[in-house]
C-alpha cells in the first residue's frame, strides 16, 4: 500500500510570492492535515480536512489556506510569502480522523524563502 | 497551559539497552488518544504506537511499549534492546474529541543517541 505523498519535496521561494503544496493521502483515507515544523516553534497543526471540508483550523494567519478534493487529494496554499514561512510542511492522513486513528505522514516539502 | 510535555533535552542510551522517553499530557477530556512518532535525520515522521484513554492494557508493538499512567497522565515509550536505528527525535501527541480541541497535538520532542 502506498504511503502518504507530497510533493514538491523542496521548494525555494522568495517574499511575496505565493506557493502551492500538495498532498495524497493513502488509499481509503479521507481525513488530511497538514501541519508546520520549524525549529523554534515545533510541529503546529494547520488544518484539517475530511470529505473536502475543513473540519478544524489552527492559529495560522489567512494566507495559510487549503482544500482538499473528491479523491481526498489536499493541496495547501501560502500566498505572500514571508522569511517565517520557512519549515518543513508535513501532510498526514488517516482513516476518518478520529482519536483512535494514528495518522500517517508524508517526507514532507521543505519550503526555503529567499 | 502546554498539554504535551516532554522535558528531557537529550537522551542517550548504550547499544542494546533499554530506554525510556517521558511523556506527560493535560486534558479534561475521558476519551482521548496518545501517539508516539519518530522523526530521523531525514524527516518523515513514522508512527509507532498508540494508547486509547479507555484502553486497560499497555500497548505494545514490537520492541515499542508504552507505559501508560493514567492517573498521572504519563505515557512513557520504553524502547527494548535499542538499536544504532533507533537515533532520532521522537514526539509525543494527543488527540481529544472535543470539537476544536480535536487535533493531533505535539510535545517539543527529545532526541535519543544509541552510543555503539
Amino acid at each position: 500500500k502506498a504511503g502518504v505523498t507530497q510533493t514538491p519535496r523542496y521548494l525555494i521561494k522568495t517574499r511575496g510570492q505565493q506557493v502551492t503544496l500538495s498532498c495524497s493521502p493513502i488509499s481509503g483515507h479521507r481525513s488530511v492535515s497538514w501541519y508546520q515544523q520549524t525549529p523554534g516553534q515545533g510541529l503546529q497543526f494547520l488544518f484539517e480536512y475530511f470529505s473536502e471540508t475543513q473540519r478544524n483550523k489552527g492559529n495560522f494567519p489567512g494566507r495559510f489556506s487549503g482544500r482538499q478534493f473528491s479523491n481526498s487529494r489536499s493541496e495547501m496554499n501560502v500566498s505572500t510569502l514571508e522569511l517565517g514561512d520557512s519549515a518543513l510542511y508535513l501532510c498526514a492522513s488517516s482513516l476518518a480522523g478520529g482519536v483512535t486513528q494514528p495518522q500517517h505522514f508524508g517526507d514532507g516539502t521543505r519550503l526555503s524563502i529567499l | 497551559a502546554q498539554k504535551i510535555t516532554q522535558t528531557q533535552p537529550g537522551m542517550f542510551v548504550q547499544e542494546k539497552e533499554a530506554v525510556t522517553l517521558d511523556c506527560t499530557y493535560d486534558t479534561s477530556d475521558q476519551s482521548y488518544g496518545l501517539f508516539w512518532y519518530k522523526q530521523p535525520s531525514s524527516g518523515e515522521m513514522i508512527f509507532l504506537i498508540y494508547q486509547g484513554s479507555y484502553d486497560e492494557q499497555n500497548a505494545t508493538e514490537g520492541r515499542y511499549s508504552l507505559n501508560f499512567q493514567k492517573a498521572r497522565k504519563s505515557a512513557n515509550l520504553v524502547i527494548s534492546a535499542s538499536q544504532l536505528g533507533d537515533s532520532a527525535m521522537y514526539f509525543c501527541a494527543m488527540r481529544e474529541s472535543r470539537g476544536a480541541n480535536s487535533k493531533l497535538t505535539f510535545g517539543k520532542g527529545i532526541t535519543l543517541s544509541v552510543r555503539p
